[in-house]
């Protein structure tokens, strides 16, 4: 099993250039979200989704956009990159949104520079 | 002030002594507490996992929580240099999946 997967490993971007995080996971997990990390900032969810075709907003939601066509995809999208949105960006995923015991799986990360 | 806090460290020891980390945090509603670890380049995994007050063991990791002083805890027992990675703690309530995660704590094992 591959888990979770994330391309593009490492991304540079221009500021207003657009561009798309792509996750899937061959777990058949129903829940998946999306993450960034800053120094001194801990993870924050950006956005999550609780099954196919239902996605809602987390902490840091502004200048993204997700949607959740099949169960295995959760592609993220920068709408317009912005030196702001320079950060390390996980994508993970559970069985389901029970977190009594319920592992959250999370992909190797890709690494975003917007200059 | 954040949710959940958490000295960044880093925090250096030599191999085979006591690594104490932890976090305290400020909303009471939280009741699932989880310790992931990071290794440099890669996602967090989960390492620990309990629910409420109280200790949980397994193998040379102890979590302890403390939900009277909003307080969590992570002790690794024998350290190896293999345990050299950033330690996040992350919590969430009854009701919410969301997790609420503290900044990292980057530990070195010095061999």
């Amino acid at each position: 099993n591959a888990g979770v997967t994330q391309t593009p490993k490492f991304q540079v971007l221009k500021t207003g250039q657009s561009m798309t995080l792509q996750c899937a996971q061959d777990m058949n997990h129903e829940y998946m979200s999306w993450y960034r990390q800053d120094p001194g900032m801990g993870l924050r969810l950006i956005h999550y989704s609780v099954g196919a075709g239902i996605t809602d907003q987390g902490e840091v939601p502004n200048g993204y956009n997700v949607s959740r066509s099949t169960t295995e995809d959760f592609p993220l999208r920068l709408l317009s990159a912005a030196p702001s949105q320079t950060s390390v960006y996980f994508c993970a995923s559970s069985r389901d949104s029970d977190i009594s015991g319920n592992t959250i799986y999370f992909g190797e990360g890709s690494w975003l520079t917007v200059v | 002030q954040k949710e959940v806090e958490q000295d960044p460290g880093p925090l250096s020891v030599p191999e085979g002594a006591i690594v104490s980390l932890n976090c305290t945090y400020s909303n009471s509603a939280f009741q699932y507490f989880m310790w992931y670890r990071q290794y440099s380049r890669k996602g967090p995994e989960l390492l620990m996992y309990t629910y409420s007050s109280g200790n949980k063991e397994d193998g040379r990791f102890t979590a302890q929580v403390d939900k009277s002083s909003k307080y969590i805890s992570l002790f690794i027992r024998d350290s190896q240099p293999s345990d050299s990675a950033t330690y996040l703690c992350a919590m969430s309530d009854i009701n919410d999946y969301k997790l609420s995660f503290g900044a990292g704590t980057t530990v070195t094992v010095r061999a």
